[in-house]
């Protein structure tokens, strides 16, 4: 079990520009899902996947944004047309699908628009 | 509405201090109660997940507890120490839900 690992840690853009995040959930976890937080607030919920099928997406989630999980294992968060709200830490976490099972976080990638 | 909500949002204590962490939540229909622990620039740490079946939950000097009817949640850390500084996070599961729904945390320091 190595964790959920999130890819870039860091990632530094001008306005404008598109940027694509990478999460690698634990191996036998089929769910994985999105969250956003920005400086003293929790985690809020984006978007979530169960395998392949993106089952739910919040509000939040604006045209600019897309998430993928093409097979099933790792996910993609893509945001178009970056602006300066969007600076935030986006954090993935992936579970099992049986009941009560708890969710596990990746160390989360910190987007900085300038 | 379903929110979460952790009072106060911050809090010092000394060393060897018992910690008490209070979580409270809008909708008793929850389906689990989980207590994450995150230091600054990472990410979420899972410390307890508590079902909503349960009433509380052990682990080492942790405990939390459950009482859906009056919407809340405590987590206990026995005999506080300096490395459990650090921002606790409470997150309740609602039913026929699957995301997370936090609270805003409570910044925890532990002075030597």
């Amino acid at each position: 079990d190595t964790g959920v690992s999130q890819d870039p840690r860091h990632k530094i853009t001008k306005r404008g520009q598109n940027v694509t995040f990478r999460c690698d959930p634990i191996s036998e976890h089929n769910r994985l899902y999105w969250y956003r937080q920005t400086l003293g607030q929790g985690p809020e919920f984006l978007t979530y996947f169960q395998n392949e099928a993106q089952l739910e997406k919040s509000r939040l989630l604006s045209d600019r944004f897309s998430a993928e999980r093409p097979k099933g294992s790792f996910s993609t968060l893509e945001i178009q047309r970056t602006e300066q709200g969007d600076s935030a830490m986006y954090l993935c976490a992936s579970s099992l699908s049986a009941s009560n099972q708890p969710q596990h976080f990746g160390d989360g990638t910190r987007l900085s628009i300038l | 509405k379903q929110e979460v909500t952790q009072i106060p949002a911050a809090l010092s204590v000394p060393e060897g201090e018992n910690l008490v962490l209070n979580c409270s939540f809008t909708d008793s229909a929850i389906y689990n109660l989980q207590w994450f622990r995150q230091d600054p620039g990472k990410g979420l740490t899972s410390l307890l997940l508590i079902q909503s079946s349960q009433r509380e939950q052990t682990s080492g000097r942790l405990n939390a507890s459950l009482d859906k009817s009056s919407g809340r949640s405590t987590l206990y850390i026995a005999a506080s120490q300096p490395g459990d500084s650090a921002t606790y996070l409470c997150a309740v599961t609602w039913f026929t839900d699957y995301k997370l729904s936090f609270g805003a945390g409570t910044t925890v320091t532990v002075r030597a």
